[in-house]
């Protein structure tokens, strides 16, 4: 079945450093991925997706490729702020028998000191 | 434009209850899906419905069922309440019931703690 494994957390930056989160999957076919964010108390949104191979998503300074032949969905962003500061699940939909239902990663938190 | 909108915020339920939390999709969507988010986890596929049919389920047993309404909105019930129930309960609405790339949006759940 499909899954999604996240880097472990939790992730600790201060403010302007680069941010690296890494995701990779395994799917039969050909899934699309996105990349959520929950800020506490609160539930998802969706900050970024990619539908086929070697698309990049980007919104609001992040973005990650999508890339096939290592199965990786990294977020990037070059210059993380304070407000940054949430948990962030690697999710994928599709495959051969999960349709559009979503598979998360267990998340992983980010908190950004000033 | 209002969003994916879940009732109740937060419920507390004794062990072996019964519980229903309710979901409105964004209008005009007609799918909407549930998912269990338990604490420090990843949120967890439950049911899918699209045009008052269930299009997926996920591993849960038979005590969680779901349905949708004519209008599109849906209700979740889970029957003899266990400790493990205990979790956010996110409701997601998009536009389509079986694309792959159709963007999810999530409600802001309801908290469920079982006691």
């Amino acid at each position: 079945g499909n899954s999604v494994t996240q880097m472990e957390g939790p992730v600790t930056l201060s403010e302007e450093a680069f941010l690296t989160i890494n995701c990779t999957y395994t799917a039969t076919g050909y899934p699309s991925l996105f990349w959520y964010v929950q800020y506490p108390g609160e539930g998802l949104q969706l900050l970024l997706k990619a539908t086929k191979a070697d698309d990049k998503g980007s919104n609001k300074g992040f973005e990650a490729t999508y890339r096939k032949e290592t199965t990786s969905f990294h977020l990037e962003k070059g210059s993380v702020q304070v407000s940054d500061s949430a948990v962030y699940f690697c999710a994928l939909s599709g495959g051969v028998t999960s349709g559009s239902r979503l598979t998360f990663g267990e998340g992983t938190q980010l908190t950004v000191n000033p | 434009d209002a969003g994916v909108t879940q009732s109740p915020t937060h419920l507390i339920k004794t062990r072996g209850q019964h519980v229903t939390l309710r979901c409105s999709p964004i209008s005009g969507h007609k799918s909407v899906s549930w998912y269990q988010q338990v604490l420090g986890q990843g949120p967890q596929f439950i049911f899918q419905y699209y045009e008052k049919e269930e299009r997926g389920r996920g591993n849960f047993p038979d005590r969680f069922s779901a349905r949708q309404f004519p209008n599109y909105s849906s209700e979740l019930n889970v029957n003899a309440l266990l400790l493990g129930d205990s979790a956010l309960y996110l409701c997601a609405s998009s536009t389509a019931g079986t694309g792959i790339s159709y963007e999810q949006y999530f409600g802001p759940g309801t908290r469920l703690t079982v006691t």
